[in-house]
């Protein structure tokens, strides 16, 4: 079975510093996706960044982009800029090519101070 | 984007109701839905796993008849928690999956929020 862990439960941010969430996982498959999710208090799902584990290039969108080592298993996420409107729980996320449903860390909560 | 609409978004019953939960694709067939569940402060929780016309997946734990999930058509699955009790009260939350939608793997519902009194 595949695992996310997420190591930081909670993480601190100045407002336009730059944080990274970190994020392993463990798995014997060789072709996977990881995601980065974001859930406000709202908690509405919302999809930050995708990383598909064949290619070798970082996904980056916008402010966030990801650090993928996958001989590490390691998927790290960068926000750069940080905005008040950031802080979330952020949620590490597998899906195996072969799979259906998502496997979850246990997320970081980000706060993010003025 | 592809929409999912989960009804009701707030539910407060007493304990000994049966709750049921919709979660509709608007705009796309769904294929597959997740039921997920979220204690406060943690994760999502895989519930199971329903494929449109066949019998639900449940995860290790989780009580089939404790928790009823019907996909009876390609836009709508529910989840009846039958004979709530307090220890019920959680956020649940569906999500769908649909053929070659844009690079979402899922896309989620905004959840519902079961409280048992």
């Amino acid at each position: 079975a595949q695992t996310v862990t997420q190591s930081q439960p909670e993480m601190s941010v100045q407002e336009a510093e730059t944080v990274t969430l970190s994020c392993t996982y463990d798995t014997s498959e060789s072709d996977y996706y990881l995601f980065w999710y974001k859930q406000p208090p709202s908690r509405q799902m919302i999809l930050v960044i995708r990383q598909e584990a064949y290619k070798q290039q970082n996904a980056t969108e916008n402010r966030f982009s990801v650090n993928f080592q996958k001989a590490a298993k390691s998927f790290s996420l960068k926000i750069s800029d940080s905005q008040l409107g950031d802080a979330a729980m952020y949620f590490c996320a597998y899906l195996a090519n072969s799979g259906y449903a998502l496997n979850f860390g246990k997320g970081t909560s980000l706060l993010v101070t003025p | 984007g592809a929409v999912v609409s989960q009804h009701p978004s707030r539910v407060i019953c007493k304990s000994g109701t049966s709750v049921k939960i919709e979660c509709r694709s608007l705009d796309f067939q769904a294929t597959t839905m997740f039921w997920y569940r979220q204690f406060p402060k943690q994760s999502l929780m895989l519930m199971a796993t329903s494929n449109e016309g066949s019998k639900a997946t449940y995860e290790q734990g989780v009580e089939k008849d404790k928790f009823l999930i019907n996909h009876a058509s390609l836009t709508l699955s529910t989840l009846t928690v039958t004979s709530a009790h307090p220890e019920d009260s959680s956020f649940y939350i569906c999500s769908a999956r649909g053929g070659g939608l844009d690079n979402q793997p899922q896309h989620f519902g905004d959840g519902t929020r079961l409280s048992i009194l």
